[in-house]
């Protein structure tokens, strides 16, 4: 089983739509849970951390399950500019900081 | 800009060539990690540094890699005598301390391999 798993989609939506993402992770272990964004040939972005009683910012909702190992991101009201790939990102258990990546789902909004 | 800086943002070398790679933290930072992105790959970790010493090494591989991050001046990723399967977005990433907080990346360095 992968360490840290998504979809990788496309996932092709209209403006104003609403997506979800849902990634999974194998090391029960982890402790801190991360969705970045990434754009073409860009460097990968924070966009929110990811709490156990779940966390809101804006238009995005992350939901963390830690008994299912699941982590989920909501996207409301899609615009254009949503359209990157997100990546998926948990903390590595017993190590002092280096984080395991999933390799992403790719998000594309049309207008 | 007070983000992470990496310089080459784009470097070209030839087989058997050296690479390296430069990172500046961002201010008040230090601790720095390195990761590969291959092609239609997701971020891989190679090594995470403080100030002087090498605090995790597990992703780097057993040959031809090195990483520094002296008391002075950025950090540095050195590949010795490239190969072809070298060829990759290197990104450096820093934070304030280690653990849980999160990381933030620098433009990357994107190196081709002739």
């Amino acid at each position: 089983r992968k360490e840290v798993e998504q979809d990788p989609g496309p996932f092709n939506v209209p403006e104003g739509a609403t997506v979800a993402f849902n990634c999974t992770y194998s090391n029960s272990a982890s402790q801190s849970f991360f969705w970045y964004r990434q754009d073409c040939r860009k460097e990968p972005k924070l966009l929110m951390s990811v709490y156990s009683s779940g966390n809101e910012d804006g238009r995005f909702t992350a939901q963390l399950n830690r008994a299912s190992q699941y982590i989920s991101l909501l996207i409301r009201d899609s615009k254009l500019s949503d359209s990157a790939t997100y990546l998926c990102v948990v903390n590595s258990a017993g190590s002092q900081g280096n984080l395991i990546f999933g390799k992403g789902t790719k998000l594309s909004v049309k207008p | 800009n007070a983000g992470v800086m990496q310089n080459p943002r784009h470097l070209v070398r030839r087989r058997g060539q050296e690479a390296r790679l430069r990172c500046s933290p961002m201010k008040g930072h230090s601790h720095v990690y390195w990761y590969r992105q291959l092609p239609e790959e997701g971020l891989k970790f190679m090594v995470y540094l403080q100030k002087e010493n090498i605090i995790d090494e597990s992703g780097m591989p057993k040959e031809r890699f090195s990483a520094e991050f002296p008391k002075e001046g950025p950090s540095i990723l050195r590949i010795q005598q490239v190969v072809r399967g070298d060829s990759a977005a290197y990104f450096c990433a820093s934070s304030p301390t280690g653990g849980d907080l999160p990381q933030h990346f620098g433009d990357g360095t994107r190196l081709s391999i002739l």
